[in-house]
């Protein structure tokens, strides 16, 4: 059972335009969400991230919006720009509690959504 | 600044052959985990390890067995290779989060360039 989608396999947008690419999930203990961005032939990157306690969080032209009560997640890029053509995966995790006070958050990742921007 | 360094980028294996994926970081990250990445799917956790010596099973742990005698390396063991291990692999790492410090510090993964394996 897929706890994160992307139902969007493909986005295509004109340069200087918004991009937004959505990522729904099932678990309702996820607490917090990131995006990554991945070229061909590297690794994913880190793009931006929310918490759970928050609904917006923006950085640069990039600003993801959370809702909770729809367990949805969005990620708007403003403007475009060809350089952000690439594979952009949502991912969720649940934080892990350990002994001793430390904590690590597994993550679950979406299919992908393939952005491509044209000049 | 080397991050997460993974070899070999590119293998070729028959099917029942075993190899080993070799993934090392020099950031002092406690968190290490495998992923694998297939069309349509994503990515998805094959194995993790949140500290030197402590290893457990992700999503699809069947085939693959891991170790962690360092903190910088953690290895993933092909036993018996198969046609449907044909995938590119990942290596990731990340820092715990103290009791005080909230995901938004520091909690994310670093990922490696990959290693592109075909098992025919």
């Amino acid at each position: 059972d897929q706890q994160v989608k992307q139902n969007s396999p493909s986005l295509s947008v004109q340069e200087g335009r918004i991009s937004i690419l959505n990522c729904d999930y099932t678990n309702s203990m996820f607490d917090y969400f990131l995006w990554y961005k991945k070229y061909p032939a590297e690794g994913p990157t880190f793009l931006i991230s929310i918490s759970s306690i928050k609904d917006k969080n923006e950085d640069g032209r990039f600003t993801v919006f959370l809702n909770k009560s729809a367990k949805h997640l969005s990620l708007h890029i403003v403007p475009s720009q060809p350089g952000d053509s690439a594979v952009y995966f949502c991912a969720a995790s649940a934080y892990q509690w350990r002994a001793g006070g430390t904590s690590y958050g597994k993550l679950t990742f979406g299919q992908g959504t393939i952005l491509t921007v044209h000049p | 600044n080397a991050g997460v360094t993974q070899t070999p980028k590119f293998q070729v294996l028959k099917t029942g052959q075993s190899m080993t994926l070799q993934c090392a970081q020099d950031m002092n990250h406690e968190y290490m985990s495998w992923y694998r990445q297939d069309p349509g799917m994503g990515l998805r956790l094959i194995h993790y390890s949140v500290g030197a010596g402590i290893t457990d099973q992700g999503e699809v742990p069947n085939g693959y067995n891991v170790s962690r005698s360092t903190t910088e390396d953690f290895p993933l063991r092909l036993l018996s290779a198969a046609p449907s291990q044909t995938s590119v692999y990942f290596c990731a790492s990340s820092h715990h989060l103290s009791g005080t410090e909230t995901p938004l510090a520091k909690n994310i993964q670093y990922f490696g360039a990959g290693t592109r394996l075909s098992v025919l």
